[in-house]
């Protein structure tokens, strides 16, 4: 199975930081990665997927990138409704697999 | 709009076995690929299986910890998904969600609200 990793387990930012998060696969996985947000007892939100393309409603602050095992979610001028736990997936081999998250918390 | 409504989970005892549904509705259910993924209390996202369209074969496919109790299927005349559980073990407790699929059509990377399977005796 691939694993997907993400590090740190959470970060702490203020309103207005620019925030990488990183997400790493065990193996090649091209371009077949999302990104979703979730918020505490609400439902995960993706905002990216094919690695870099927004999804439709989802403001131009988020952003995608990398390719291969090696990808970044980067949220620029932080909003108070970004505070928030961060997944990545790889959707290109079964098992699809969801990395542990990123907690992003006010600092 | 996109819709997902999973009906009401509930409470099993071990060893039991529970079906839950996911109602669709906003878009082309015929040709969607569809998805379980499950949250136990205070953990991370785990995906639990897909299933094909009718057209790309319908077939399904299952994580490890599920494969051989747990199978997915789907009415396309009612735009339902279902997620059928058995052999129920207090490690399937947790919020299960249906989705659309993970790549680029219009209709996917929508999420249903979760509906909550606690597995205890």
């Amino acid at each position: 199975d691939i694993q997907m990793t993400q590090s740190p387990s959470s970060l702490s930012a203020s309103v207005g930081d620019t925030v990488t998060i990183p997400c790493r696969a065990s193996q090649d996985i091209r371009d077949a990665l999302g990104w979703f947000q979730q918020k505490p007892g609400k439902t995960p939100k993706r905002l990216i997927y094919h690695a870099s393309s927004l999804q439709s409603g989802v403001p131009t602050r988020f952003s995608g990138s990398g390719s291969g095992t090696e990808f970044t979610l980067t949220i620029s001028s932080l909003q108070p409704e970004d505070f928030a736990t961060y997944y990545c997936l790889q959707y290109n081999t079964y098992p699809f697999t969801f990395g542990p998250g990123t907690k992003v918390d006010i600092k | 709009e996109v819709q997902l409504v999973e009906s009401e989970g509930g409470l099993v005892k071990p060893g039991g076995s529970l079906r839950v549904s996911c109602a669709a509705s906003g878009f082309s259910f015929s040709s969607a690929w569809l998805n379980w993924v499950r949250q136990a209390p205070g953990k991370g996202l785990e995906w639990v299986g897909q299933i094909r369209s009718r057209v790309d074969g319908g077939s399904s496919d299952l994580a490890a910890p599920v494969k051989g109790r747990f199978t997915i299927s789907r009415d396309d005349s009612k735009n339902m998904l279902y997620l059928h559980m058995s052999s129920l073990r207090t490690e399937d407790t947790g919020v299960y969600f249906c989705s659309t699929g993970w790549s680029a059509a219009a209709h996917d990377g929508y999420w249903g609200q979760g509906t909550l399977v606690t597995v205890s005796s």
